[in-house]
């Protein structure tokens, strides 16, 4: 079936420009998360959506990060005022819990640079 | 705060040699342990999981990796790599009872033809 998809695949805009990110999570799935993969960084959580629960932000870097989920579904990850070390991987994951067991499955993320 | 150690960066190494990733992990509490792969240009593919149960896992590929949790490791390991097996290695670690994967810094492996 199909997995998550990610749009776009690369972003180049301005230092100081708003920039939106979006996450189709395989359906079904009922948790997604965002993840930043970066050169000095790694790859570090952002935010996590469950169902209808309030979403985990604790891993978002500032208060120009932000992300919503819409109808369960597609996410969209919105960073304000963009500043150079914004310039990373934004990777999405889309999991399902059965039996107890949940596995993580990533999208081809979003290259963003930041001029 | 959790952290997971990959003690290795870079790993070159000629077909057919065996490998050995090393990951280890600081949470003492019950984790749920994941082996990623990133091939050149590609996204990030589960390489095999372990939950719960025997410690010796199997994952795609030939992969293996071992859980020993009086180490706090789960080393990936395969006997004979294969050129195609370039890629990006990450472990990650979630807490049982959480949700958010905590990954290492990433091995990269170059397998000479």
């Amino acid at each position: 079936g199909a997995g998550v998809s990610q749009s776009p695949s690369n972003k180049v805009t301005e230092k100081g420009k708003d920039v939106e990110l979006r996450c189709d999570p395989i359906s079904g799935h009922t948790a997604l998360y965002w993840y930043r993969q970066s050169l000095g960084q790694g790859l570090e959580f952002l935010i996590y959506f469950q169902g209808n629960s309030a979403p985990d932000k604790s891993g978002l870097p500032s208060d120009r990060f932000s992300a919503e989920r819409t109808g369960g579904s597609v996410s969209t990850l919105t960073i304000q005022r963009t500043q150079q070390e914004d310039s990373a991987v934004y990777l999405c994951a889309s999991s399902l819990i059965y039996s107890g067991v949940e596995t993580q499955y990533f999208g081809p993320g979003t290259r963003l640079l930041v001029l | 705060a959790q952290s997971v150690s990959q003690h290795n960066h870079h790993v070159i190494l000629s077909e057919a040699a065996s490998l050995e990733l090393g990951c280890n992990y600081s949470y003492g509490g019950t984790v749920n342990l994941f082996w990623y792969v990133q091939y050149p240009g590609q996204h990030l593919q589960l390489l095999l999981k372990y939950f719960s149960g025997d410690p010796l896992v199997k994952g795609i590929k030939g992969f293996e990796a071992e859980f020993i949790k009086s180490k706090f490791s789960f080393n990936l390991r395969k006997p004979s790599v294969q050129w195609s097996d370039t890629a990006e290695y990450f472990c990650a670690v979630k807490k049982a009872a959480g949700n958010k994967l905590t990954f290492g810094g990433g091995t990269r492996v170059l397998v000479k033809p």
